[in-house]
């Protein structure tokens, strides 16, 4: 069984450019979150999608949207990339659903590691 | 909104040891899970083990156990016989169950190292 798929793993872009990156959930799996990690503030939600809906949103500025496709393929966007944007963006994927067995595990991908010069 | 609060940024145990890693949670739901994740120098977060808070009885996975303590809002990680592939930063989270809230608050980490 396939596992969270983020692509690309490492970009470079500069200071008012955007960005897209691309997150494929397990198979079978609904829902999508997104969050950004840096080492001053951790690990933070962006955004969950559910059935092409976004359904939960953090704190962050509009420049930071996403959206989910039909088969719960997802992409976020940054558009007017700041320095501090640089960050870990990580993906994870979940049922959607609360589970009958009990917790929702959500599946995490490798992470789209982003630096903006 | 839910807080979570990791007090050790760091910790070291000798290889074959016990550790234990704290934390502290902060929510007025009485329903919710509560995970920790390790995260190893590849940056791949990988779920170690889970609890539901219904339960009463702690979550054990081989040789990692947590000691969750609802009303003191406590979720510890035991790891025994540590081993070199333990080494790594682990994290706790916070999940709600409601439908629209169910996102992971993490707390700011531990990083474990693992003396040979």
């Amino acid at each position: 069984k396939a596992g969270v798929t983020q692509t690309p793993r490492y970009l470079i872009k500069t200071r008012g450019q955007q960005v897209t990156l691309s997150c494929s959930p397990i198979s079978g799996h609904r829902s999508v979150s997104w969050y950004q990690q840096t080492p001053g503030q951790g690990l933070q939600f962006l955004f969950e999608y559910f059935s092409e809906t976004q359904r939960n949103k953090g704190n962050f500025p509009g420049r930071f949207s996403g959206r989910q496709f039909s088969n719960s393929r997802s992409e976020m966007n940054v558009s007017t990339l700041e320095l501090g944007d640089s960050a870990l963006y990580l993906c994870a994927s979940g049922l959607g659903v609360r589970a009958f067995s009990g917790a929702n595990v959500l599946t995490f991908g490798a992470g789209s590691r982003l630096t903006v010069l | 909104a839910q807080t979570v609060t990791q007090s050790q940024p760091e910790m070291s145990v000798q290889e074959a040891e016990t550790v234990t890693l704290s934390c502290t949670y902060d929510t007025s739901e009485s329903d919710y899970y509560l995970f920790w994740y390790k995260q190893p120098p590849s940056r791949q977060m990988i779920l170690v083990i889970r609890q539901e808070a219904y339960k009463q009885q702690n979550a054990t996975e081989n040789r990692f156990s947590v000691n969750f303590q609802k009303a003191a809002k406590s979720f510890s990680l035991k790891i025994s016989d540590s081993q070199l592939g333990d080494a790594a930063m682990y994290f706790c989270a916070y999940r709600g169950v409601n439908f629209g809230n169910e996102k992971l608050t993490f707390g700011t980490g531990t990083r474990l190292t693992i003396i040979p």
